[in-house]
């Protein structure tokens, strides 16, 4: 694929529930990031990965989210036990490469709405 | 990460240039401006990015002053397309986004 995509594109889910979103990142970039969009927002930074290491997860807003990349290509965000607070728009971006300038290419983005 | 002030919102007319401003007062030595727009339900995309000097692309230019402390976006012919969500940020790895500027081309 030529881009990043994301599924599902939507995602409903009744407040307790647990629910994972995927990324699929351009082949060969070595940085994901995931982001999250609150409703009339700008994107926050969630999380950083470079290869399978996740180097920054400063921006997890509590112990129920959590995020994985264990091969180094597809990431999911996992959150547990989720709050009506968590409803917005879950971004993941690709860099080709760790350092330097290169462009983060955005997917699409998760919205999700909790019940 | 360096804080980045803008314009909540802007109209500008079709075919006209439009010019973006953004503060970045606190700007490190190591930190680009980058510019991103948001299409309504879409991902962010990348517009441009500079250090220092002037960068121009197929898309707009990024002029820079020489102290860093601002820079402006220019869309040299705006179309109605290019209404969406600008982001300047300054950064050097993550991206601290910001509330943007909405930008309205207006026929």
């Amino acid at each position: 694929g030529a881009g990043v995509s994301q599924s599902p594109r939507y995602k409903v889910a009744k407040r307790g529930q647990d629910v994972a979103l995927r990324c699929d990142p351009i082949s060969g970039h070595v940085s994901l990031f995931w982001y999250q969009q609150a409703l009339g927002q700008g994107p926050e930074f969630l999380t950083y990965f470079q290869n399978e290491a996740q180097l920054d997860k400063s921006g997890l807003p509590s112990d129920r989210f959590f995020a994985e990349r264990p091969e180094g290509s597809v990431s999911t965000l996992k959150i547990q036990r989720t709050q009506q607070e968590d409803s917005a728009v879950y971004l993941c971006a690709s860099r080709l490469r760790p350092t330097g300038t290169d462009t983060q290419y955005f997917g699409p983005g998760t919205r999700l709405t909790v019940l | 990460d360096a804080k980045t002030t803008q314009p909540t919102s802007m109209d500008c007319a079709e075919g006209r240039a439009a010019n973006l401003p953004c503060n970045h007062s606190t700007i490190s030595g190591n930190e680009y401006v980058y510019w991103y727009r948001q299409i309504h339900s879409q991902g962010p995309q990348y517009i441009i990015h500079g250090l220092k000097n002037n960068e121009t692309n197929e898309m707009a230019s990024l002029i820079i002053t020489e102290d860093r402390k601002s820079s402006t976006l220019i869309l040299p012919h705006a179309t109605l397309r290019d209404t969406a969500v600008y982001y300047c940020i300054a950064d050097n790895y993550k991206l601290s986004f910001g509330a943007g500027t909405t930008v309205t081309v207006r026929a």
